[in-house]
């Protein structure tokens, strides 16, 4: 069982539809990411909470939104994707930021219509 | 920043055999070097991880893995492999002084029987 928990395990949407992606750990981490991961690709990084604030976005668009309310939880907020949005989105939690391993959470499969 | 090369995309072993994974990494100052298994389907589970100390590291699943400053490397192995360890495989290295840790492209595994 992993210790990361997203909601919800898939999603199907359209292109003018409103939605959040959920993600809970339980573990005490004060940091969380998201990920987005393309079929037979690794996972690439999306954006960075520490402490509950947002210390990297990775040029990402503007229809993707995070929001960290508090230290164990971690939304995504999709409005109006692409296609090319369709993919695995991952969310992992560590200790802190730097060097410590993170934990995985099984992921969102999203499908954009 | 720092990056990973994994030579091999797919590689093939029988069930019973010895498996080595080969990771490369490139960063200036000591690495944090970690593992992780992907199944279909899954998020990433962390194998095991170099911080300091003994080079040879001992992880989850009767998995090891090898820094090797010299070379640059921190390979993955096994000797013998069952069939549920068929899957993706990501090297990964981060860094003290930036907040994200870059993945290899990854190696499928394929186990005959």
């Amino acid at each position: 069982d992993t210790e990361v928990t997203q909601t919800p395990k898939h999603l199907v949407m359209g292109m003018t539809n409103k939605k959040s992606l959920k993600c809970e750990q339980h573990m005490g981490h004060r940091a969380m990411y998201w990920y987005k991961q393309k079929a037979k690709k690794p996972p690439e990084l999306m954006f960075v909470y520490s402490y509950e604030k947002l210390s990297i976005n990775e040029s990402v668009p503007s229809r993707f939104s995070p929001e960290c309310p508090n230290s164990s939880l971690l939304n995504l907020h999709l409005h109006a994707l692409q296609p090319e949005d369709s993919a695995l989105y991952l969310c992992a939690s560590s200790q802190w930021t730097g060097n410590q391993p993170q934990h995985f959470g099984d992921g969102t499969r999203l499908s954009i219509l | 920043a720092q990056s990973v090369t994994q030579p091999d995309i797919h590689i093939t072993v029988s069930e019973g055999a010895s498996l080595e994974l080969r990771c490369n990494y490139s960063y200036g100052a000591t690495p944090y070097l970690f593992w992780y298994v992907q199944s279909p389907g899954q998020g990433l589970q962390l194998l095991l991880k170099y911080f300091s100390g003994d080079t040879l590291v001992q992880g989850i699943k009767g998995f090891e893995a090898e820094f090797k400053r010299s070379q640059s490397s921190f390979n993955l192995r096994k000797p013998s492999v069952h069939w549920s360890d068929a899957a993706e495989y990501f090297c990964a290295v981060g860094a003290d002084n930036n907040n994200d840790m870059r993945f290899g492209a990854g190696t499928r595994l394929t186990v005959k029987p």
